[in-house]
């Protein structure tokens, strides 16, 4: 299947900070990539939905100036969590949709843990 | 609103068989995933239904009944490898995936 990878899968920084998690298609061109946090013990929670050459589109309740998404070509997105703090500290992970795929499937990072202090 | 519904934790024996469930209320239907994932790993994809019936796939095979919205993953021959989260998501109207919260499912030996 196609492969989808992420750097770095994992990073501590100090509090107010920015840190910048990158999403790659190794093997496909994506026009479409999701970005996801999850917590512990939850499921996916969807943040942002970023289209190539456009602005990202924010799910409800999530701060677009803080959470900054770039989709500059078709094969890299990358999320930046601005002045990070300890509530952000998450497992943040990116999928990208395959349009060569018959139901588009959605192909996943292996995401990255963020630890704030 | 959207809801996806799937029991929080399940506990089989190596060797069994063991059904998940996931029911779902969502605007629009186009398809409904399983995804599995270990602790600490990103979703791995399981499987893909958009039509009625069993879709069998070694020793996994999920169901779905649209008319239901009912959905389950099917585990044969367990392993200890198994031990992982199930994740239920459906394609909704706008292509956008809907996750339920998932099934933590803990094989013993």
């Amino acid at each position: 299947g196609a492969v989808v990878s992420q750097h770095p899968s994992w990073v501590i920084c100090k509090s107010g900070t920015s840190v910048k998690i990158e999403c790659r298609s190794l093997d496909f061109q994506a026009t479409t990539m999701f970005w996801y946090r999850q917590f512990p013990k939850q499921s996916l929670m969807l943040m942002a939905t970023s289209n190539e050459g456009s602005k990202a589109t924010y799910e409800q309740g999530v701060e677009k100036d803080k959470f900054l998404i770039n989709h500059a070509s078709l094969t890299l997105s990358t999320l930046t969590v601005t002045s990070a703090h300890p509530e952000d500290s998450s497992f943040y992970i990116c999928s990208a949709r395959d349009p060569g795929t018959s139901y588009n499937e959605q192909f996943f990072g292996p995401g990255t843990r963020l630890t704030v202090l | 609103g959207q809801n996806i519904d799937q029991p929080t934790e399940m506990t089989a024996t190596e060797g069994a068989i063991v059904q998940i469930n996931c029911t779902y209320q969502t605007s629009g239907f186009n398809g409904l995933f399983w995804y599995q994932q270990h602790a600490g790993e990103a979703p791995t994809f399981l499987s893909y239904n958009v039509l009625d019936g069993l879709e069998e796939k070694g020793r996994f095979s999920s169901f779905l009944s649209r008319s239901k919205g009912y959905s389950y993953l099917l585990l044969k021959e367990l392993q200890m490898k198994d031990s992982a989260s199930y994740l239920c998501a459906v394609v909704d109207s706008n292509y956008q995936l809907i996750w339920g919260a998932g099934t933590k499912l803990i094989i013993k030996p």
